[in-house]
């Protein structure tokens, strides 16, 4: 979707590397989420914003961080990287106001 | 009473045919319910969404049936087309619409 952007669309790393996915957004919207997606388990919320500086942790959050200095970047960063987020990460944008969730395109990493 | 509850997980129809996915809650302060369509390599997006003052809402082939008693809505499609073949998320959040609760997806297949 033009008014979010996911980067990179796909990275390979190492264990024990840390990994910094970029979600930006132009739509000036409040709610920014972050999201993982594996075979049988659906979409499950790793960390959301509802502000600059305003995050909370979501089902999935050990092992990731998120910082978010300004509206429209929401950065996912995962400390030291293990095999089991091996995933499609997808980030998500509202405004809160009815108008449901805006997907980014995905990012698909790998750690070995 | 946060969980949304999706079946079937896997859905195979003949082309033509009317595949209905359906959906369960208990939490009754949820008052917003939107479907979403996901295909390979793409991030989710909103098809068509529902709340509670109506008790179905169409848009093109795709309806939305919701059932207030019982706490159920389900997507119906309509002529399905091989086109349609996707995994398709219910959802359901309170009025504040800014954190949507997941079914767990279900994969639907439409053979031509």
């Amino acid at each position: 979707d033009a008014g979010i952007t996911q980067s990179p669309r796909h990275k390979v790393t190492e264990t024990g590397t840390p990994v910094t996915l970029r979600c930006h957004q132009t739509e000036n919207h409040r709610y920014m989420y972050w999201y993982r997606q594996d075979p049988g388990h659906g979409l499950r919320l790793i960390h959301y914003s509802y502000g600059v500086k305003d995050t909370d942790k979501g089902e999935v959050s050990d092992g990731y961080s998120v910082s978010r200095s300004k509206t429209e970047d929401f950065l996912l960063t995962l400390e030291s990287a293990t095999s089991s987020q091996t995933s499609v990460y997808f980030c998500a944008i509202t405004s809160g106001t009815g108008d449901g969730y805006t997907f980014g395109s995905g990012t698909r990493l790998t750690v070995v | 009473q946060q969980q949304v509850k999706q079946s079937p997980q896997s859905l195979i129809v003949q082309k033509g045919g009317i595949p209905i996915i359906n959906c369960a809650y208990e939490n009754t302060a949820f008052d917003y319910f939107p479907w979403y369509q996901q295909f390979p390599g793409k991030g989710p997006a909103l098809l068509i969404a529902i709340r509670p003052d109506v008790s179905e809402k169409k848009e093109g082939r795709f309806t939305i049936s919701f059932n207030k008693s019982a706490k159920q809505f389900s997507l119906h499609i309509m002529d399905s087309q091989p086109g349609d073949s996707a995994t398709y998320f219910c959802a359901a959040s309170g009025r504040s619409n800014y954190q949507l609760i997941w079914g767990a997806g279900t994969k639907l297949i439409i053979k031509p």
